[in-house]
């Protein structure tokens, strides 16, 4: 069985300052892990994905995600947060397509 | 352009009404999946299909229907809808079924009012 767990439901963080969104993961294997955006009325975005390459992942938007098997972990960063980053975001976890689970989200505000 | 379009984007309606939500992509993909978010649930998959006439239960199936009849479609019904059903719903698709690290093309989704 796998899950995942975000460990912080909403985030606040101003512009300019570094954003920090935390995931950890459990698998029974090697999973690929995903983070996805949600903007107000909106489907889901691909942001970046680990699929057992470099533990560190660059993603769109200025985004990284570093996969730390020994933390379990898979913490979302960004060096300085802009406006338009305010959204929800999904940590993900699959080890098949069958079984693709979704973290309950954290939402970023990003204040002036 | 590549894309998962759902309609309708909104639909109020009442208990035991049939309704049908449509889903249709045009990347001639494998997977399509459907999903629910509900606030502080994240997304839970409903069902999903691997392929033409493959389809198969996800974590909350109860009370929806769904068909795979052509590749680019993936219908979800709810024959007898209830206040329980109302919800935001997403629906998704992949390249193939069986490849993990594909990530999923997502609609923009369905907001459903069941009264």
């Amino acid at each position: 069985a796998q899950s995942v767990t975000q460990l912080d439901s909403h985030v606040s963080v101003s512009e300019g300052t570094p954003v920090l969104l935390r995931c950890n993961y459990s698998s029974s294997y090697s999973p690929s892990l995903f983070w996805y955006v949600q903007h107000p009325n909106k489907g889901l975005q691909l942001l970046l994905k680990y699929t057992s390459a470099a533990t560190l992942v660059k993603g769109i938007n200025g985004f990284e995600a570093e996969f730390k098997k020994s933390e379990t972990s898979f913490h979302l960063t960004k060096p300085s947060a802009h406006m338009s980053d305010a959204a929800e975001y999904f940590c993900v976890v699959s080890d098949t397509q069958r079984a693709l689970t979704f973290g309950s989200g954290t939402r970023l505000q990003v204040q002036p | 352009e590549a894309q998962v379009t759902q309609n309708p984007r909104y639909l109020i309606t009442v208990t035991g009404k049939k309704l049908t939500v449509t889903c249709s992509q045009n990347m001639n993909h494998e997977y399509m999946s459907w999903y629910r978010q509900d606030p502080g649930l994240g997304l839970r998959q409903i069902y999903y299909s691997m392929n033409v006439e493959v389809t198969d239960k996800g974590d909350v199936p109860e009370g929806y229907k769904v068909s795979r009849k052509e590749k680019r479609n993936f219908p979800l019904i709810l024959e007898s809808p209830s206040p329980n059903q109302t919800s935001l719903y997403f629906c998704a698709s992949s390249p193939e079924w069986d490849s993990p690290n594909q990530p999923q093309h997502f609609g923009d989704g369905t907001r459903l009012s069941i009264l």
